[in-house]
């Protein structure tokens, strides 16, 4: 019965390369996040969509794109990958947008770049 | 603006007591906490959303002191399975999600 589910777990690529990371939610929340945390476990909010609307759009290069079909799924897609994109992305939803709702992460990913 | 933890890292053995504190040079509406286990995602503790509020459940608690935007996160009679590191996330005015700090390392040994 997972919450918050990401796909892939891990994710190791050259660099040049394109790819994605899925997310779902199955709490029925409104609100999802993509975080990057690199080596030194900083937690870094990259995106956040409210009811499919982009609410926040962090200071992130544009080889990153958030999107969200509906509001049970935010995918990320990453272009021309590169070495400092190699981190841990977490997912991670809320029941409404606002600094007073929990938030509920997924397992990770965690992307490699050679 | 992101809150300042410390410490940065807290070494225990297993019985021992930790304050983790969390401050914020912005008025504070809002104190997350949260538990990062190695390899794991972070797990939800605590909100705190009024200054004065203090919560808990079972030996690890936490207080607001918004007249100076801070926090503090207390493990009382640490166990083993209290190692990880704990973020601190706040909101303040206008902010739509919590600013996390940086994390604190927690190693409880037996």
């Amino acid at each position: 019965d997972t919450a918050v589910s990401q796909t892939p777990k891990y994710l190791v690529t050259q660099m040049g390369n394109d790819k994605s990371i899925k997310c779902e939610q199955n709490l029925g929340h409104d609100t999802m996040y993509w975080y990057k945390q690199d080596s030194k476990k900083f937690l870094k909010i990259m995106f956040s969509y409210n009811n499919k609307e982009l609410i926040i759009n962090e200071t992130v290069p544009n080889r990153f794109s958030p999107k969200s079909p509906d509001k049970a799924h935010l995918n990320l897609h990453i272009n021309s990958l590169e070495l400092g994109d190699s981190a841990v992305y977490f997912c991670a939803s809320s029941p409404q947008r606002g600094p007073h709702n929990e938030q509920f992460f997924g397992p990770g990913t965690r992307l490699t770049v050679l | 603006q992101q809150p300042v933890q410390s410490p940065q890292a807290v070494i225990l053995r297993e019985g021992e007591d930790a304050v983790i504190n969390c401050s914020s040079s912005k008025a504070l509406y809002s104190v997350h906490w949260y538990r990062q286990k190695h390899g794991e995602a972070p797990v939800f503790l605590m909100i705190l959303l009024k200054g004065g509020e203090q919560k808990g459940h079972d030996k690890i608690s936490a207080s607001f002191n918004e007249k100076k935007q801070q926090s503090s996160l207390y493990l009382t009679a640490s166990q083993l399975s209290y190692s990880g590191t704990y973020f601190c996330g706040t909101g303040s005015g206008g902010s739509y999600i919590p600013t996390f700090g940086r994390g604190t390392s927690l190693i409880v040994h037996p």
